[in-house]
């Protein structure tokens, strides 16, 4: 079954405490994204990654890093987190070939408080 | 950058009538444009998609969504809505050459018995 995969899914940290969200496909997928999710503004795209060793930002990236060391992986790291960082992460991978074009395949999300 | 604007944040509609959610999208090339549905509490699932050809496009549980290029709109529509709608959705734009999506903020539907 195709699935992206992340965790942990419900995560409650303090300020300055690093943690990492992990997140796995079995898509072979080239193009992977993580959003974050917050009340009235929509998913707004943290960072994005076109292969391995290929990561850019995407339009809200401070206080978040990533990395792509192989395909299926994508893990988004919180350094320092802090309150401000609280929300509803999505991680995504990207179909590139048709019928799917473009489409993005969703994780269920992981909710990350940070007091 | 292309953007999103979703101009209803919040529609109540009564079970068994129509429904159509508003999408107005700003990209200078002909875009790729998606519409998901969030239920409470679970992640995002795509609804239709609009790539090129038939700007008529049928999705998943009954919906439908009209490309207007003069309008630059991507309307979502149900002629009859159920219980089981009531969710946020949520419109986006992509560009082919790497992907990007943006999204729109979202729309809550209420569905009245």
């Amino acid at each position: 079954e195709a699935q992206v995969t992340q965790n942990p899914r419900y995560l409650i940290t303090v300020t300055g405490k690093k943690l990492t969200v992990t997140c796995s496909q079995n898509m072979n997928h080239e193009y992977m994204s993580w959003y974050r999710q917050d009340p009235g503004l929509g998913l707004r795209q943290i960072y994005y990654s076109m292969n391995v060793e290929v990561t850019d930002k995407g339009d809200v990236p401070e206080g978040y890093k990533v990395s792509r060391k192989e395909k299926r992986n994508f893990p988004l790291i919180l350094e320092s987190p802090s309150p401000n960082q609280t929300s509803l992460y999505f991680c995504a991978s990207i179909a590139q070939g048709a019928p799917n074009t473009g489409e993005l395949f969703f994780g269920e999300g992981s909710r990350l408080t940070v007091l | 950058a292309q953007s999103v604007t979703q101009p209803d944040i919040h529609i109540t509609v009564s079970e068994g009538a129509s429904l159509e959610l508003r999408c107005n999208y700003s990209y200078g090339a002909t875009p790729y444009l998606f519409w998901y549905v969030q239920s409470p509490g679970q992640g995002l699932q795509l609804l239709l998609k609009y790539f090129s050809g038939d700007t008529l496009v049928q999705g998943i549980k009954g919906f439908e969504a009209e490309f207007k290029r003069s309008q630059s709109s991507f309307n979502l529509r149900k002629p009859s809505v159920h219980w089981s709608d009531a969710a946020e959705y949520f419109c986006a734009v992509g560009r082919s050459n790497d992907y990007k999506l943006s999204f729109g903020a979202g729309t809550t539907v209420t569905v009245r018995a």
